[in-house]
């Protein structure tokens, strides 16, 4: 099945600052998701991207499917975006596959 | 994700009780999903079901027992958990089942955090 990495695993910010997420994957995909779960466990739709750009507010996505990678950027970083950042692929199942996530934590 | 509503939001149970996790869209979503997260670890999904019927088990114990009564409902029976059960279960729905499954995003709730005592 389809694989799914994200980088880096851990990240640290002063609020304001600007930060790029990574997802890599295996395989050729029709469906891809970024998640923020915030600390109490909400899992919030972020972006549905297979492919192209998008951006709402501070963040943006950009998924280059030739290439196998996707991009999250966050700008102007606020404490309430700490949390962890989920990016999910789907190929040709049912199956939408998660990657280990992003810990960001953005500090005052 | 408000629209994909899971009740209760939280349960305590112990290991020879018997109880049901419920999940509610009114989206029309036709494709539901269950969802099991421990934590420091990213969502596995247990189960699919599509048009009501389940489609995908991913090898779940037979402890835990899905039921689809209808397509706006998605129920999940518990008996003789184990404390290793205890997790966070997320429900989520997407609006087109098989054969084009794939390329509908998922939405999700917002989980019941279950404890096993």
């Amino acid at each position: 099945g389809i694989q799914v990495e994200q980088s880096p695993p851990d990240l640290i910010l002063q609020e304001g600052a600007n930060s790029t997420l990574r997802c890599n994957f295996s395989d050729s995909v029709n469906n891809l998701q970024w998640f923020h779960q915030n600390p109490w466990g909400q899992l919030i739709n972020l972006f549905y991207i297979p492919s192209g750009t998008k951006q709402n507010g501070r963040l943006s996505a950009t998924t280059v499917a030739t290439e196998r990678y996707s991009l999250l950027y966050i700008s102007s970083s606020q404490t309430t975006d700490s949390g962890v950042y989920f990016c999910a692929a789907r190929g040709g199942s049912e199956k939408l596959v998660f990657g280990k996530g992003t810990k960001l934590t953005v500090n005052p | 994700d408000t629209e994909v509503t899971q009740t209760p939001k939280h349960l305590v149970m112990g290991m020879t009780n018997k109880k049901s996790l419920k999940c509610e869209q009114h989206m029309g979503h036709r494709a539901m999903y269950w969802y099991k997260q421990k934590a420091k670890k990213p969502p596995e999904l247990m189960f699919v079901y599509s048009y009501e019927k389940l489609s995908i088990n991913e090898s779940v114990p037979s402890r835990f027992s899905p039921e689809c009564p209808n397509s706006s409902l998605l129920n999940l029976h518990l008996h003789a958990l184990q404390p290793e059960d205890s997790a966070l279960y997320l429900c989520a729905s997407s609006r087109r089942a098989l054969p084009a499954v794939s390329n509908q995003p998922q939405h999700f709730g917002d989980g019941t955090r279950l404890s096993i005592l």
